[in-house]
């Protein structure tokens, strides 16, 4: 069945500092991305998505790349700060006219100031 | 414009009891999904459901699950007989459309505790 696989599943990083979480899915039909971003005790936030017609998006400090052959999509955080520690969770649809999203396994993303 | 809503936050039961979960999807959205989070895991798909129809339920398990959105009213998940392994927090998300990812937004969920 669909996959998404995704990596690391704990980053700590200096406040300032870069992060980069990975995913890779199975679906070749899936045309859609999000990533949310989870607090403690609370519901999936979503934080950016992309789309299979375009290659990169950002969003101020937040962008997320797609390579589409390889079916790899990754989150780039820059200057990290310390709200900015959640856990993260990459998605990809499914086609066939629902559009569940199938979720990775999580980042847990630790920003130390 | 109210996010979506589900009710309760926090519902405790003991084994054999019922427990019954409510969406409100936000205003505008007639398509809803349900998810389950296990500790320290992601979400799991369970049911899509569009009002008065299920579309897609291959994530459910079997037997005692069901959903439904009516014509009025919010989303029900109902899990009868609860067991413990049924211990999880229940997401539900609703979108405007479907069929070409249309963006989903997520409630905060209700954690349910099985005794």
């Amino acid at each position: 069945g669909e996959n998404v696989e995704q990596h690391p599943s704990t980053l700590s990083v200096q406040e300032g500092d870069s992060a980069v979480i990975k995913c890779t899915y199975s679906d070749s039909a899936s045309n859609y991305f999000p990533w949310y971003k989870q607090e403690l005790g609370k519901g999936p936030q979503l934080i950016i998505d992309i789309r299979s017609n375009v290659g990169e998006k950002k969003d101020q400090r937040i962008a997320v790349t797609l390579n589409k052959t390889a079916k790899h999509f990754s989150l780039h955080i820059t200057e990290t700060q310390p709200e900015d520690s959640a856990v993260y969770f990459c998605a990809a649809n499914t086609r066939g006219g629902t559009d569940k999203l199938i979720f990775g396994t999580g980042t847990r993303l630790q920003v130390f100031p | 414009n109210a996010g979506v809503m589900q009710n309760p936050r926090h519902l405790v039961r003991r084994r054999g009891q019922e427990a019954r979960l409510r969406c409100s999807p936000m205003k505008g959205h007639s398509h809803v999904y349900w998810y389950r989070q296990l500790p320290e895991e992601g979400l799991k798909f369970m049911v899509y459901l569009q009002k008065e129809n299920i579309i897609d339920e291959s994530g459910m398990p079997k037997e005692r699950f069901s959903a439904e959105f009516p014509k009025e009213g919010p989303s029900i998940l109902r899990i009868q007989q609860v067991v413990r392994g049924d211990s999880a927090a229940y997401f539900c998300a609703s979108s405007p459309l479907s069929g070409d990812g249309d963006t989903q937004y997520f409630g905060p969920g209700t954690r349910l505790t099985v005794l």
